[in-house]
């Protein structure tokens, strides 16, 4: 099956550091999500991008299927934005499959 | 908020019983998900429906049974829970291909 591999595994940085996490996939993709984990288990949807670039105030999002990587950038950190973030992907259109995820990066931000 | 519920939301058993875990959604998503997290991995998928009574396996289904009678209910079964079933199960919908996860149930197994 698919491969997702997120690096770097885990990450430390103080208020106001900005970040950029890394999500590698062995094969096409037609479903790539990010997702952040709160630390009350909580999976929030960050972003979805098969494809292109998206922004979301602080969070954007950049997908190149072709070369089988995407890339969320968080700027300007809060402790808020503490927590683990997944890469999932997903072959299939339409919704039939589901998701491979990978490990996630672990991400602490210090006040 | 996509609408989704699980419940019970928390379930310590005892090895060997038979364990029910419903996903409830309001929306009428076609395609529902059963999901694990266990520490150092992301979720791994058990078992996902593309309508009412289709069902089929995904990476980790052994040891797992579900089931969907109607359209806004998706229940996994643990028939004979065992400890290796300790673990998070959260359930999903997808809406135009896109996932989202409903806030978990917590199980152990002891």
């Amino acid at each position: 099956g698919i491969q997702v591999e997120q690096s770097p595994p885990d990450l430390i940085l103080q208020e106001g550091a900005n970040s950029t996490l890394r999500c590698n996939f062995s094969d096409s993709v037609n479903n790539l999500q990010w997702f952040h984990q709160n630390p009350w288990g909580q999976l929030i949807n960050l972003f979805y991008i098969p494809s292109g670039t998206k922004q979301n105030g602080r969070l954007s999002a950049t997908t190149v299927a072709t070369e089988r990587y995407s890339l969320l950038y968080i700027s300007s950190s809060q402790t808020t934005d503490s927590g683990v973030y997944f890469c999932a992907v997903g072959h299939s259109g339409g919704g039939a499959d589901g998701l491979t995820f990978g490990k996630g990066t672990h991400l602490i931000i210090q006040p | 908020d996509a609408g989704i519920t699980q419940s019970p939301r928390h379930k310590v058993t005892e090895t060997g019983t038979p364990v029910t875990l419903r996903c409830h959604q309001t929306e009428n998503h076609r395609y529902m998900y059963w999901y694990r997290q266990d520490p150092g991995h992301g979720l791994r998928l058990i078992h996902y429906s593309y309508g009412v009574k289709d069902t089929d396996k995904g990476e980790v289904s052994d040891g797992y049974s579900v089931s969907r009678s109607k359209t806004e209910d998706f229940l996994l079964t643990l028939e004979s829970a065992t400890s290796s079933q300790t673990s998070v199960y959260f359930c999903a919908i997808s809406e135009e291909n896109e996932q989202f996860f409903g806030p978990g149930t917590r199980l152990t197994v002891l």
